[in-house]
């Protein structure tokens, strides 16, 4: 089975505060994502990574950085939290041009 | 820029009708498609996928239907049970980029 995990279902921050979500793939995908998922807006793509040590920006990066030490590891950063990063945050992996599957979500709260 | 949308933000059945969810893209360049269930409070979850080289392609209970002509996208699933009550979202992708792009979603509400 596939399976992805995330490290926190839940995590509240304060404003300011450095942020590690951790996600963990095991069915040796080449590929990672980080989704943020808002009410209205749908899943928007804030970095993917094809390989180790390699990193790709979605379409809202500002704010975020990732790291991807090993293939079965990314991480997302934000590197000094605000409160419109509110919100849930989903990784994703895939084989290559295959299917994405999902974690089961972080829900950040930043006060 | 491209997009995937939906035309009903919310779609409430009867337990055991069929049900009948709808996509449009935009992007002809796409060739890849696939279909998440989204639960509250969870990750979405892969229901079916299909290739632009196919119209059609079923699951256990559920149908994808894909119309290039008029770039449309459907989810149908038969006997719909209270456990499909969900979001589903559709998503496209050009695999020469690998970057997914979803739809807002259509919240499925199955009465008993």
């Amino acid at each position: 089975d596939v399976k992805v995990t995330q490290s926190s279902r839940y995590l509240v921050k304060r404003t300011g505060e450095k942020v590690f979500l951790e996600c963990v793939q095991d069915m040796d995908h080449e590929n990672m994502f980080w989704y943020r998922q808002d009410p209205g807006l749908g899943l928007r793509l804030i970095y993917f990574s094809y390989d180790v040590k390699m990193k790709e920006k979605g379409d809202i990066p500002e704010g975020y950085s990732v790291s991807r030490e090993k293939k079965e590891r990314f991480s997302l950063i934000l590197e000094s939290a605000s409160t419109n990063q509110t919100s849930m945050y989903l990784c994703a992996s895939s084989a290559l041009r295959d299917t994405q599957y999902f974690g089961p979500g972080t829900r950040l709260t930043v006060l | 820029g491209e997009s995937v949308g939906l035309h009903l933000p919310t779609l409430s059945v009867q337990e055991g009708d069929n049900s009948i969810i709808n996509c449009a893209y935009s992007n002809s360049a796409s060739d890849y498609f696939i279909w998440y269930k989204q639960e509250s409070g969870k990750g979405p979850q892969f229901i079916i996928d299909i290739r632009s080289n196919m119209d059609k392609r079923q699951g256990q209970r559920v149908t994808v239907l894909l119309n290039k002509t008029v770039k449309h996208l459907s989810l149908q699933i038969a006997a719909t049970q209270p456990g499909d009550s969900a979001v589903y979202f559709c998503a496209e992708e050009n695999t020469g980029f690998q970057k997914l792009v979803f739809g807002t979603g259509t919240r499925l509400l199955v009465s008993p």
